[in-house]
């Protein structure tokens, strides 16, 4: 199937870390992307990672991958209020001809 | 500069009717995309041009129709909308097919509603 899973909701306070997990389905998927979702706009990248990396590091984003178990994780670091929003995973399977297939969204809420 | 911009930004309109959706990208990519994104928030791919040249066509209604004049343009016209086609939807374009690093930039979406 096509399912890229995430969990629906997650809520943490101000200057914690959030982690926000993805299980994606083709084991063969070269890349694989965070997407940010503000309200009321368009989709804008926050990262990638190429499927032959464990991990990468960008500011206050971490990104691991366990490809065996086919898990994505991002975790932001000093969560601030305008980091709530809805965060996609995607992958490009193998098969799909590049098409872009997504996660169901998790919304992100930083309470103050 | 807006990158990949959509018009109308908001459209309602009645069961029946037809209507179209405008994208236009200022980035010079050469492959353009239509997403459809439910009530859920759950975002599915619709449609992709690369190079005014038609690469997928998911399992979409005949009633919509996408067409690329050019490759800065990709607009979407649907005809006898239905309720179901309430949804808001998404226009996109990379430089290149995204079997890749090449990132996807997002419009900001036109919010349809058929009442």
């Amino acid at each position: 199937g096509e399912d890229v899973e995430q969990s629906l909701f997650l809520s943490v306070r101000e200057g914690d870390s959030s982690v926000i997990n993805c299980t994606y389905t083709d084991s063969s998927s070269t890349y694989l992307y965070w997407y940010k979702q503000e309200p009321g706009a368009g989709l804008q990248l926050l990262t990638y990672i190429f499927s032959n990396m464990d991990m990468k590091q960008d500011q206050r984003l971490t990104v691991l991958l366990n490809k065996k178990d086919k898990h994505l994780s991002l975790r932001i670091a000093d969560t601030q209020t305008g980091d709530s929003a809805i965060y996609f995973c995607a992958e490009i399977p193998v098969d799909s001809s590049y098409k872009l297939i997504f996660g169901s969204g998790t919304r992100l809420l930083v309470r103050p | 500069d807006t990158a990949v911009s959509q018009t109308p930004k908001y459209l309602v309109t009645q069961m029946g009717n037809d209507k179209s959706i405008k994208c236009e990208q200022n980035l010079g990519h050469d492959t353009m995309y239509w997403y459809k994104q439910d009530s859920k928030k759950f975002l599915k791919i619709m449609f992709s041009y690369n190079n005014k040249e038609l690469i997928i066509n998911e399992t979409v209604p005949n009633r919509f129709s996408p067409k690329s004049p050019d490759k800065a343009h990709l607009n979407l016209h649907i005809n006898s909308l239905e309720l179901g086609d309430s949804a808001v939807y998404f226009c996109a374009s990379s430089q290149g097919l995204i079997a890749s690093s090449y990132e996807q930039y997002f419009g900001p979406g036109t919010r349809l509603t058929v009442t």
